[in-house]
C-alpha cells in the first residue's frame, strides 16, 4: 500500500537557520504530494503541493520539489522564524481523480528558538 | 469565506458511551473526509462522503460511522467508546471538480474517553 516516511523529530533550530525535513514515499502510481502544517491547538493547513514529477511547490518561504527518481519530497526553508514552530506533515494522494484519501507521515515537530 | 467548522471542540465521555461529532464544510464544498489523529498512530483516514454517499472508507471498526446531509454537513458517530478512541478528530472538505485532493481542514474535536 501507499506510505509516507518522514524524519523523526523533534527538530530544534535557532532563528534564521536553514531547515530541511526529509520525506520519502511509496506509491503504486503517480501521487500528488503535499506538506501540511499544524500549529498548536489548530487543525492542519496546506503549506504547499506538487502534482507531478519535478514540480516545485512553494509558499511562505518554504519549498519542496517532487523527485520521482528518489521518491522524495523534502521540505526546505532558508531562514526559519520563531513563528514557524509547528508540526509538519508530508502527505500523498494517489492518482488524479481528486477523491482518494490522503496518506500522512507521522509528522515532524519543529521548534525554533530566538 | 468561512472555513471548515467542527463542533464541539472538546468532549469528555466514558467508556461504553456513544458520541456524535459534527462538521460543516466550506460553502460550496461537497466532499467531506474524516481523520483520526493520535500520538501513536498519527493521522488515519476514517471515511469520506460526497453527495450524501460514503465514497471511501478507511480501516476502522464498524463502531465508527458517519453520514452526510443534503447541505453537505457531515456527522460522525462512535458507539461503545473505548479508551483508545481518545483522539483529535479532524474533518476536511474539498472543492468540487478539483483534480488533486487538496483538502481544507477544520480545527478538530478533541475527544477524551475516561
Amino acid at each position: 500500500g501507499n506510505s509516507v516516511t518522514q524524519m523523526e523529530g523533534p527538530v530544534t533550530l535557532s532563528e534564521e537557520a536553514f531547515l530541511t525535513i526529509n520525506c520519502t514515499y511509496t506509491a503504486t502510481g503517480y501521487p500528488s504530494l503535499f506538506w501540511y502544517v499544524q500549529y498548536p491547538g489548530e487543525g492542519l493547513q496546506l503549506l504547499l503541493k506538487a502534482t507531478k514529477a519535478d514540480d516545485k511547490g512553494s509558499n511562505k518561504g518554504f519549498e519542496a520539489t517532487y523527485r520521482k527518481e528518489t521518491t522524495s519530497f523534502h521540505l526546505e526553508k532558508g531562514s526559519v522564524q520563531v513563528s514557524d514552530s509547528a508540526v509538519y506533515f508530508c502527505a500523498l494522494s494517489e492518482g488524479n481523480s481528486g477523491n482518494t484519501p490522503l496518506v500522512f507521515g507521522k509528522g515532524t515537530r519543529l521548534s525554533v528558538i530566538a | 469565506k468561512a472555513g471548515v467548522t467542527q463542533t464541539p471542540r472538546y468532549l469528555i465521555k466514558t467508556r461504553g458511551q456513544q458520541v456524535t461529532l459534527s462538521c460543516s464544510p466550506i460553502s460550496g464544498h461537497r466532499s467531506v473526509s474524516w481523520y483520526q489523529q493520535t500520538p501513536g498512530q498519527g493521522l488515519q483516514f476514517l471515511f469520506e462522503y460526497f453527495s450524501e454517499t460514503q465514497r471511501n472508507k478507511g480501516n476502522f471498526p464498524g463502531r465508527f460511522s458517519g453520514r452526510q446531509f443534503s447541505n453537505s454537513r457531515s456527522e460522525m458517530n462512535v458507539s461503545t467508546l473505548e479508551l483508545g478512541d481518545s483522539a483529535l478528530y479532524l474533518c476536511a472538505s474539498t472543492r468540487p471538480g478539483q483534480k488533486y485532493n487538496e483538502q481544507f481542514f477544520g480545527p478538530g474535536t478533541r475527544l477524551t474517553v475516561l
